[in-house]
């Protein structure tokens, strides 16, 4: 079963600013099936990446994800007040599973 | 457009069973597969498992194998979770989503278990 461990657990930013996010598994996720999930309080998550750096439909171009293998990223350029949220990365291959969640919060 | 629309809260108690329904519309239902994740009380995302609703194979987390069952009504466009023997640690919200990179979301379902 692979494991995803996201850092860091919480990031302290100021809108404006680029906020970059990590996912590491334990193992090789096969065909980089690794998306990106955004959650605010109260909401459903929201898809924003699948197959780690093919953004979702309607999701704007300040979010972007990279990687393969165990290491993958998901970077927002130009942090927007609505940007302040939870994060998750999720691998699909053989089965699933989450990371525990990066918490962006305002500086 | 594209909706999942689950049903209501449930209190349940320890021991007991729930039944989730997540009707889809605005899609192809037998197109697409079916996840169903939970999230406890300020907690994280919990994948659950994976239904096919074009043959109803079924890919369950390790965890909740042989507590969970996950069905399709082709019929009517739902799909349904069944959780049994349940443990107030069950407590979450319960989510369905359509496929496991899940592009569209339910509204969530409340499962209290509680003596």
């Amino acid at each position: 079963e692979i494991v995803l461990t996201q850092s860091p657990g919480t990031l302290s930013l100021s809108p404006g600013e680029r906020a970059t996010l990590s996912c590491r598994a334990s193992q090789s996720v096969s065909s980089s099936y690794l998306a990106w999930y955004q959650q605010k309080p109260g909401q459903a998550p929201r898809l924003l990446i699948y197959g780690a750096s093919s953004r979702a439909t309607g999701i704007p171009d300040r979010f972007s994800g990279s990687g393969s293998g165990t290491d993958f990223t998901l970077t927002i350029s130009r942090l927007e007040p609505e940007d302040f949220a939870v994060y998750y990365c999720q691998q699909y291959g053989s089965t699933s599973a989450f990371g525990q969640g990066t918490k962006v919060e305002i500086k | 457009q594209v909706q999942l629309v689950q049903s209501g809260a449930e209190v349940k108690k320890p021991g007991a069973s729930v039944k989730v329904s997540c009707k889809a519309s605005g899609y192809t239902f037998t197109s697409y597969g079916i996840s169903w994740v939970r999230q406890a009380p300020g907690q994280g995302l919990e994948w659950m498992g994976w239904i096919s609703a074009y043959n109803g194979n079924t890919n369950y987390a390790q965890k909740l194998q042989g507590r969970v069952t996950m069905t399709t009504d082709t019929s009517t466009s739902t799909a349904y979770m069944e959780l049994r023997s349940l443990r107030s640690d069950d407590t979450a919200v319960y989510y369905c989503a359509r496929e496991v990179a899940a592009d569209y979301w339910g509204q969530g379902t409340l499962v209290t278990v509680s003596s």
